[in-house]
């Protein structure tokens, strides 16, 4: 079975860049990562996605490897609003946009 | 003010019983999800919708039915069939098969 996985827990402190890896070595070629996130009791909120390159919006940043087997998503500058549990996931466009979520990471940003 | 409603916030089912979760999107997407989110767990795909009058099992299917009658709206009954209904259930809609987007849920518990 095809498997997304993350670490259980992080912590980073306020105000430096959070790194929050996601294992994927089983994507396939037209599967994309997408990763949200979740702040307790609360629906997921869309964070960023990516297929092949690197992608950057206001909210973070996306690396991807070049085998595509892993990735990252950075928070630059991390604030205690940014604690909550962050969730990688693999989903093909054509394919009815299925998604299948990893377990999540929840990231406790520390003053 | 557009987006995505789930009612009620909390729903309690006795034994036997059937619920119905509601659904509403006012962002005219095409494509319409549901989740189920156990404790401590990723999301797990339920039903999804990509037009109106069809849907599709996700990876969990069994004692759950869908429908599909109008663009805005996607109900997920939970049948007395569902021997574990305890669990956070999230909807999500997408504009064709691109990027979905999260309703605040609704947290299901068993008298």
């Amino acid at each position: 079975d095809a498997k997304t996985t993350q670490p259980p827990s992080m912590d980073c402190a306020e105000g430096r860049a959070a790194n929050l890896p996601c294992n994927h070595s089983t994507i396939s070629g037209n599967e994309y990562v997408y990763w949200y996130r979740q702040i307790h009791s609360q629906g997921p909120q869309y964070i960023i996605h990516g297929l092949k390159n690197n992608e950057t919006n206001e909210m973070a940043s996306l690396i991807i490897t070049e085998d595509r087997k892993s990735s990252t998503l950075i928070l630059p500058h991390a604030t205690l609003r940014d604690t909550a549990v962050y969730y990688c996931a693999r989903g093909i466009y054509n394919q009815g946009g299925k998604l299948i979520f990893g377990q999540g990471t929840e990231l406790s940003v520390k003053p | 003010d557009g987006g995505i409603t789930q009612s009620p916030k909390y729903l309690f089912r006795k034994e036997g019983q059937n619920v119905t979760l509601s659904c509403e999107q006012n962002l005219n997407h095409d494509a319409m999800y549901w989740y189920r989110q156990d404790p401590g767990q990723g999301l797990r795909l339920i039903y999804y919708s990509q037009i109106v009058n069809d849907f599709q099992k996700g990876d969990i299917a069994e004692g759950y039915s869908v429908s599909r009658e109008k663009k805005e709206s996607f109900p997920l009954t939970v049948t007395s069939a569902q021997k574990n209904p305890t669990a956070f259930y999230l909807c999500a809609s997408s504009i064709s098969q691109e990027t979905q987007y999260f309703g605040p849920g609704t947290r299901l518990l068993v008298l």
